[in-house]
């Protein structure tokens, strides 16, 4: 029944030590979102990929980039994380771009040490 | 983007109904509201959408007002596993939108 699955959903790293987190879907939809929420904030997000295409959001950090090898995964890469970038990362997809539902998975959350 | 406004926290006893409010006042005529909502440690979940009339589903209930500067979700009889952060969202209709999420409502249900 998973759509969206996201792994691993725990991740400890230490603070510059590269960290990729994973997402992968069942939907075989267009878009996949990366989102970043830290603590009692709301999800923002980083970047989107429409199939093969790559858009980045003007605020997002150089320090962080994506991967869509295929339909079914997206990576995103944290090349030098800091103390700042812990938060609870969340991987959506969504049919098409135009006003399409988004279904998100359970999240990935991140700690700096 | 339309700027919304929404209570911070509400409080709702179980099995009652819950009207969760959100002004946009700032809202083009071709932005759908959409909500979310977001249970305790879990990634956001659609709730309803719509554009100028009333719209059901089995979740919930949109009331748009007739202006469309604000709406209400309407949760027709709230259970525990309905506490969460509700967020209203309005979006283009015109291609490339994302969901900006605003602050949101903490919703908390009394047993």
């Amino acid at each position: 029944d998973a759509m969206v699955i996201q792994n691993p959903r725990y991740q400890v790293t230490q603070f510059g030590k590269p960290v990729t987190l994973s997402c992968s879907q069942t939907l075989n939809h267009n878009v996949m979102y990366w989102y970043q929420q830290k603590s009692s904030q709301a999800p923002k997000l980083l970047f989107h990929y429409y199939d093969k295409d790559f858009n980045n959001e003007a605020d997002t950090p150089d320090n962080f980039q994506s991967r869509r090898p295929n339909t079914s995964f997206c990576f995103l890469d944290i090349r030098s994380p800091g103390l700042g970038d812990a938060a609870m990362y969340l991987c959506a997809t969504s049919r098409d771009l135009k006003y399409n539902e988004q279904f998100f998975g359970p999240g990935t959350r991140l700690t700096v040490l | 983007d339309a700027k919304t406004t929404q209570p911070n926290s509400m409080e709702s006893n179980e099995e009652e109904p819950v009207h969760l409010p959100c002004n946009h006042s700032t809202i083009s005529g071709t932005d759908y509201i959409h909500w979310y909502r977001q249970l305790p440690s879990q990634g956001p979940e659609y709730v309803i959408h719509g554009l100028t009339s009333n719209v059901n589903n089995r979740m919930a209930s949109l009331a748009i007002a007739e202006d469309r500067k604000s709406s209400t979700l309407i949760l027709h009889r709230a259970t525990l596993r309905d506490a969460a952060v509700y967020y209203c969202i309005p979006i283009s209709n015109f291609g490339n939108e994302k969901l900006t999420f605003g602050t949101g409502t903490r919703l908390t249900i009394i047993p």
